[in-house]
């Protein structure tokens, strides 16, 4: 199971968003991040829980190990408010996300 | 450029079985370590994985929804259908299927999904 906290985040745009995603057992460092936008598919933004994706912005770090990581946005943009989910693939056969944490715009 | 395309009914009535059909282009599903995978997110809720196959015919499922899934790929037509059989109202959500590469092992491309409604 990955709990995710906050479940919503209010903030500002140019604030650091620092959002929480904890394992039940360990997951090594098999994590994903995602964005997901209104109406549209998710965005694979951080794997191996700190390697950005493919042309995902500097401002987007992840860090962590085992049961705990973190995603943080160091300087929020206007299109950066979106929900963000971690997903799991350590224990298999299981592909587990989060619950989501929705970043609004303060 | 990898593009993935969902299809399906936009409406199911309880106890019927649910074809889905995830339509691909930009990589083949006969290379070693690659695969596709099905999703599902009620409205407004968060996303479920539901089954993936690769390149090699190995299926996985989700271990709560089993029993009522099948998943299966036609490598020449580029397309991966899903079955979801007894449908019930807490089925509706948005599918999507996704391609998942060899390295990294993480699905990074999605297609846009459709919309599914289950109601008599």
């Amino acid at each position: 199971v990955l709990t995710q906290s906050p479940a919503t985040l209010s903030l500002s745009p140019g604030d650091r968003a620092t959002l929480s995603c904890r394992a039940s057992q360990s997951v090594a460092s098999s994590l994903a991040w995602y964005q997901q936008k209104p109406g549209q598919a998710p965005r694979l933004l951080i794997y191996d829980a700190s390697v950005r994706a493919t042309d995902i912005p500097a401002r987007f770090s992840g860090s962590g190990s085992a049961t705990d990581f973190t995603l943080t946005i160091s300087s929020l943009e206007p299109e950066d408010f979106a929900v963000y989910y971690c997903l799991q693939r350590s224990t298999w056969p299981l592909w587990t996300f989060g619950q989501g944490t929705k970043v609004e715009i303060k | 450029q990898i593009t993935l395309k969902e299809s399906g009914p936009a409406l199911v009535k309880p106890t019927q079985t649910l074809t889905l059909t995830c339509s691909f282009s930009g990589f083949s599903l006969s290379t070693t370590g690659v695969g596709v995978g099905w999703f599902r997110q009620p409205p407004g809720k968060a996303l479920e994985w539901l089954a993936l196959i690769y390149w090699d015919n190995d299926s996985r499922y989700s271990p709560s929804l089993h029993r009522r899934l099948t998943i299966s790929k036609d490598t020449s037509n580029s397309q991966v259908v899903l079955w979801m059989s007894n449908v019930d109202p807490v089925d509706t959500g948005t599918y999507y299927c996704a391609h998942l590469p060899h390295t990294p092992p993480y699905f990074d491309s999605w297609g846009r999904g459709t919309l599914v409604t289950v109601s008599s």
